[in-house]
């Protein structure tokens, strides 16, 4: 079993959408938890790092980490064919990079 | 502008060629990172630096080398290439206090 696992997709949803991307993990240690949104021949960039459980919210994005069920999502609401990309999560136990875990990532297409 | 910069962008080697992919940061960052990512993949490490003359393998096996003797620079080498190292390659930093990575846009690199 990997230690983080998360639908590849592709998942296509309609301008306007809310779009839910998911990642579970097997490693309850983990309590750093990050979202990175990759567009395609591009580097991967940080949108959201949250620490522990609880929601965060960064204008359209929010993330949630239930750490209980070791799951951690990614909501964006008002979905905008910009947002099609392929959505990387990432997550340690501590916030020394090189024990930080990727999930395969889920390619999303917002459809104008 | 802040940034990390990755060349070249795309590069198609012949098998046993010597190359370096190289990596630079203006940020001022202490850490850097080198990421091997294959399609529908999790990103692997393979290298590592926490700072000037440290650098450390990664957990996968790779056969390339690394050197950090400046703060900004972090070129990967590859002394004889081979298809298997076909891939693309991530160089990545994080300085103090900052969480998450700033990713380089990549090298795609092919061995034929």
């Amino acid at each position: 079993q990997k230690e983080v696992e998360q639908d590849p997709g592709p998942l296509s949803v309609p301008e306007g959408a809310i779009v839910s991307l998911n990642c579970t993990y097997s490693n309850s240690a983990f309590q750093y938890f990050m979202w990175y949104r990759q567009y395609s021949r591009k580097g991967p960039e940080l949108l959201m790092y949250t620490y522990s459980s609880g929601n965060k919210e960064d204008g359209r994005f929010t993330a949630q980490v239930d750490k209980s069920s070791k799951y951690i999502s990614l909501f964006i609401r008002d979905s905008q064919p910009s947002d099609s990309a392929t959505y990387l999560c990432a997550m340690s136990y501590d916030n020394y990079g090189q024990n930080f875990v990727f999930g395969p990532g889920t390619r999303l297409s917002v459809l104008p | 502008e802040a940034d990390i910069y990755q060349t070249p962008r795309y590069l198609v080697i012949g098998t046993g060629k010597k190359i370096t992919l190289e990596c630079s940061q203006t940020m001022g960052h202490d850490k850097m990172y080198w990421y091997q990512q294959d399609p529908g993949m999790e990103l692997h490490l393979i290298h590592y630096s926490y700072g000037v003359n440290s650098t450390e393998k990664g957990d996968l096996s790779s056969e390339s080398t690394v050197s950090r003797i400046r703060t900004e620079h972090f070129p990967l080498t590859l002394e004889s290439a081979r298809p298997s190292h076909t891939s693309q390659y991530l160089c990545a930093s994080s300085g103090q206090g900052n969480y998450g990575y700033t990713f380089g846009s990549g090298t795609r690199l092919t061995v034929v």
